[in-house]
């Protein structure tokens, strides 16, 4: 059955960078799209970016440009999302979720990724 | 970016009864590429309706999902308890994904 997921709850300080991974298993790595998703404390969904786990490629939400980076490893069928420059607004819970193409919506998501960023 | 507004933001409602959520999009959703999402406290968001009409797997027939364009509607025809939950409609036909802000079904 397909599964994503995810690593722990990560507490980070101002400025700091946080790396969150979703290793997937169940189908085939590379044949699908990973979208990264998060939402803040009672707040609704927020679209980070794509990426695409056969070549790598990556298209991230202008508000992100710059502070985000999605990688692959196609030998763990691992994808990971940076996050860099954290500020408070960036506590949320972050989500992957598979998307066969990019025009398809998102069938399977993972289990969230709480991300805190305190003083 | 196209934007998303969902109404009602609550709806209030008792088992056995019929609700029908909003999706309307500030311009026009590319070949009806809408989708409805269920959540519930604590889980990740669940898919429920695709190409604005398309049941997901596994997904019970009350739940149908209808129009295009910018209109979209999500119905569930006979409320069960578990369906007491955020629903969020997404648009997946640009280049960017964008959600609505989520209706929250409450039971009476």
């Amino acid at each position: 059955q397909v599964q994503l997921v995810q690593s722990g709850a990560e507490v980070k300080k101002p400025g700091a960078s946080v790396k969150v991974s979703c290793k997937a298993s169940g189908y085939t790595f590379t044949s699908y799209y990973m979208h990264w998703v998060r939402q803040a404390p009672g707040q609704g969904l927020e679209w980070m970016g794509i990426i695409n786990p056969s070549g790598g490629s990556t298209s991230y939400a202008q508000k992100f440009q710059g502070r985000v980076t999605m990688t692959r490893d196609t030998s763990t069928n691992t994808v990971y999302m940076e996050l860099s420059s954290l500020r408070s607004e960036d506590t949320a819970v972050y989500y992957c979720a598979r998307g066969w193409d990019t025009n398809h919506p998102f069938d399977y998501w993972g289990q969230g990724t709480p991300v805190t960023v305190s003083s | 970016e196209i934007v998303l507004t969902q109404s009602p933001g609550t709806l209030s409602l008792s088992p056995g009864e019929r609700a029908t959520l909003s999706c309307r999009a500030s311009q026009s959703v590319s070949s009806s590429y809408l989708a409805w999402y269920q959540q519930k406290p604590g889980q990740a968001p669940r898919l429920l309706i695709y190409g604005a009409s398309s049941r997901a797997t596994g997904i019970p027939d009350r739940f149908s999902g209808s129009g295009s364009g910018t209109d979209f509607t999500l119905t569930i025809s006979r409320l069960e308890p578990e369906d007491f939950a955020v629903y969020y409609c997404q648009q997946y036909g640009s280049s960017t994904y964008t959600f609505g802000q989520g209706t929250k079904l409450e039971i009476k």
